[in-house]
């Protein structure tokens, strides 16, 4: 089974884009979370969809929101870049609708300049 | 609020010797309980889980205890290897629909398995 694939992998963008990230999760996988990763915050969690549903989300502005297709398949998207977005972002996929192991994808590094 | 904490920042271990990397939590809704291992620019790896229900887990040379009244747990790897060397995380849960999967994740602890 394929695992968790995220797109693009690398991106470069300047102050005040916006960007959109890809991720198709494993198979049959229903939940999709999405985290940043920067080195003094840590991983952090952004929101999680169910079925087309936003459950829950992190402490993140409103430049930062989200989809999820009917496929299951999700798109992360930041409006009005920042420097501070330079990050990693993860996404991960899991059966569980709640409690159960989540795996990640290989993330996309994110550099605003 | 840093609710999942790993206060050991590093840890550099032998080859063949245990690891031990230890992880508290202050959030007593959390119920589940996960650790990944991550390489450089890569997506963390899942290692194990435990659920609350429980107070030891074990999957190859990997277990995972907890202590629900420390609000405390460990990893133990034994025995380290080479390629155990990463930054490991420690990542809880609550339960419920409304908590989803959220996870909140530990600093993380960067372990050196020397030959």
């Amino acid at each position: 089974k394929a695992g968790v694939t995220q797109t693009p992998r690398y991106l470069i963008k300047t102050r005040g884009q916006q960007v959109t990230l890809s991720c198709s999760p494993i198979s049959g996988h229903r939940s999709v979370s999405w985290y940043q990763q920067t080195p003094g915050q840590g991983l952090q969690f952004l929101f999680e969809y169910f079925s087309e549903t936003q459950r829950n989300k992190g402490n993140f502005p409103g430049r930062f929101s989200g989809r999820q297709f009917s496929n299951s398949r999700s798109e992360m998207n930041v409006s009005t870049l920042e420097l501070g977005d330079s990050a990693l972002y993860l996404c991960a996929s899991s059966l569980a609708q709640v409690g159960g192991e989540q795996y990640f994808g290989p993330g996309t590094r994110l550099t605003v300049t | 609020d840093q609710q999942v904490k790993q206060n050991s920042p590093s840890l550099s271990v032998q080859e063949g010797r245990i690891s031990i990397l230890n992880c508290d939590y202050t959030n007593s809704m959390f119920d589940y309980f996960l650790w990944y291992k991550k390489y450089p620019a890569e997506g963390p790896t899942f290692l194990i889980s435990i659920s609350s229900i429980k107070d030891k887990n074990e999957d190859g040379r990997f277990t995972v205890f907890l202590n629900k009244s420390a609000k405390h747990l460990s990893l133990h790897i034994v025995p380290s290897q080479p390629g155990d060397s990463a930054v490991y995380f420690c990542a809880a849960s609550a339960p419920g629909k409304a908590a989803g999967n959220k996870l909140t994740f530990g600093g993380g602890t960067r372990v050196l398995v020397k030959p």
